[in-house]
């Protein structure tokens, strides 16, 4: 998707081990995000950030950590990583302005935990 | 909290006519909005509808009602590519979407 890329595509993680998951936006927008969406569950949101240096949490922040030093990237870390954050993770981006600014979301990236 | 209910699964003739219903219930409405998913990828936006009413994009239309917490997504002469997911989602404070579970919808010949 035009804009928003996310690396790496796939990954495979065993429990305990750290990762990032990278993010980063070619559109200026002020608003970037990350969900996690999982089979019947739908998209929920992990962190969000409306802007450099601001960041926050969503509905499902526990065992992810995120910064926003720059416009263009929000990265995602997993700190210790549990088989329950095995998911499919989107980056997704906005005009500040929100409304009816729609949001473009990465092509995701696949973790798997064992 | 935000809440959203819509149908698991909704089977279509091509050609035919489709409806999608999304319930909602949050503290603060900032507009509902509809996003489409194919398998395998990513969510793309379809509509916004901020005030009451019908909203058309192409084939596609959105309806809101605020006073029920309720909107639905019409899809129109249905094409083997409409098959995919279809998620609601009500917007919150800070510019964040919360989103329904999805409604996948299979269009068969």
């Amino acid at each position: 998707n035009a804009g928003v890329t996310q690396t790496p595509k796939f990954q495979v993680l065993k429990t305990g081990q750290s990762m990032t998951l990278q993010c980063a936006q070619d559109m200026n927008h002020e608003y970037m995000s990350w969900y996690r969406q999982d089979p019947g569950m739908g998209l929920r949101l992990i962190h969000y950030s409306v802007g450099a240096g601001i960041t926050d949490q969503g509905e499902v922040p526990n065992g992810y950590n995120v910064s926003r030093s720059t416009t263009e990237d929000f990265p995602l870390r997993l700190l210790s990583a549990a088989p329950s954050q095995t998911s499919v993770y989107f980056c997704a981006i906005r005009e500040a302005s929100g409304g009816n600014s729609p949001l473009h979301f990465g092509n995701g990236t696949r973790l798997t935990v064992t | 909290g935000q809440s959203l209910e819509q149908p698991s699964e909704v089977t279509a003739v091509e050609g035919a006519i489709v409806q999608i219903n999304c319930t909602y219930q949050t503290s603060g409405f900032y507009g509902l909005s509809w996003y489409q998913q194919h398998d395998g990828g990513a969510p793309t936006f379809l509509s916004y509808n901020a005030l009451d009413g019908l909203e058309e994009t192409g084939r596609f239309s959105s309806f809101l009602s605020r006073s029920d917490s309720y909107g639905y997504l019409l899809l129109q002469e249905l094409q083997m590519k409409d098959s995919a997911s279809y998620f609601c989602a009500v917007g919150s404070g800070a510019n964040n979407l919360f989103f329904g579970t999805g409604t996948r919808l299979t269009v068969i010949p």
